[in-house]
C-alpha cells in the first residue's frame, strides 16, 4: 500500500458526459501529479499541482482540469468524454515540488467511456 | 523532450532463470534518475529500482539489478532467479533530477514459465 488513495476504482459512463476522479496523497506529501495509461498513448504525465497551485502541464487536452483543494487532495474533471478517454488514470505523490527520488503512486481509477 | 525506448513488447523467462529487460533513453540533461516500475495484473504501480545518474554503481535490489550505461543511455533491469510473482509489465522510466514529471516507456510483459 503506497498511501496514495484514489476514488473511485472503477467508472463507467457514456459519451458527452463529465467525471470526477479523486485522490489523496500520502500523509505530508505536497504533490500530486496525474498520469493516464491509455492503450494508444501508453503512461503519459497530464498535470502535476503542489500545495494548491499548478506547476507543471503535460499531453493534458482542453477538456480536462484538475484542481488541489487545501486539504491536498486533488481532483481531476474530465469533461465531454470521448470513447478515446477510456483508460486507467494514475494519481502519484511526492513530498517536493521537483526533484527528489520518488513518487508514490495510488492504485488508479479505471474510466470507461461507452 | 526526452523520451525512453523498450525494444522488447514480450519477454519469457523459466522459472528461477535469469531474465534480462533492456531501456534506452535519450536526454539532453546529465543529472537525472532512471527507474524500473512493476505493473502487475492489479494495475498498481510498484517501484522495482531506481538508479540516480550521477552515481556510477548500478543499483540493486534483491533479485533485482541494473546495468546503467550513461555514455549509451541505456539502462537493462536484470532479474535473477525468477520467480512466478514476477511476470508483469514492467516499465522503464525517466524523470530530469529537478523536474518533476516521470517519462515512460511503452513497457515490457514479463512472463515467468513454471
Amino acid at each position: 500500500d503506497s498511501g496514495v488513495t484514489q476514488t473511485p476504482k472503477h467508472l463507467i459512463t457514456a459519451t458527452g458526459q463529465r467525471v470526477t476522479l479523486r485522490c489523496s496523497p500520502r500523509s505530508g506529501d505536497l504533490s500530486v501529479y496525474w498520469y493516464q495509461q491509455s492503450l494508444d498513448q501508453g503512461l503519459q504525465f497530464l498535470i502535476q499541482y503542489y500545495n494548491g497551485e499548478e506547476r507543471a502541464k503535460g499531453n493534458i487536452l482542453e477538456r480536462f482540469s484538475a484542481q488541489q483543494f487545501p486539504d491536498l487532495h486533488s481532483e481531476l474533471n474530465l469533461s465531454s468524454l470521448e470513447l478515446g478517454d477510456s483508460a486507467l488514470y494514475f494519481c502519484a505523490s511526492s513530498v517536493e515540488l521537483a526533484g527528489g527520488p520518488e513518487q508514490f503512486f495510488g492504485p488508479g481509477t479505471r474510466l470507461t467511456v461507452l | 523532450a526526452q523520451t525512453v525506448t523498450q525494444s522488447q513488447p514480450e519477454m519469457s523467462v523459466q522459472e528461477a532463470e535469469t531474465v534480462t529487460l533492456s531501456c534506452t533513453y535519450d536526454t539532453s540533461e546529465s543529472d537525472y534518475y532512471l527507474f524500473w516500475y512493476k505493473q502487475p495484473p492489479s494495475r498498481q504501480m510498484i517501484l522495482v529500482i531506481r538508479q540516480e545518474a550521477y552515481k556510477q554503481q548500478n543499483a540493486t535490489e534483491n533479485r533485482f539489478s541494473v546495468n546503467f550505461q550513461k555514455a549509451a543511455k541505456s539502462f537493462s533491469l536484470k532479474i535473477s532467479d525468477s520467480q512466478l510473482g514476477d511476470a508483469a509489465m514492467y516499465f522503464c522510466a525517466y524523470r530530469s533530477r529537478y523536474g518533476n514529471k516521470l517519462v515512460f516507456g511503452a513497457g515490457t510483459i514479463l512472463r515467468v514459465k513454471s
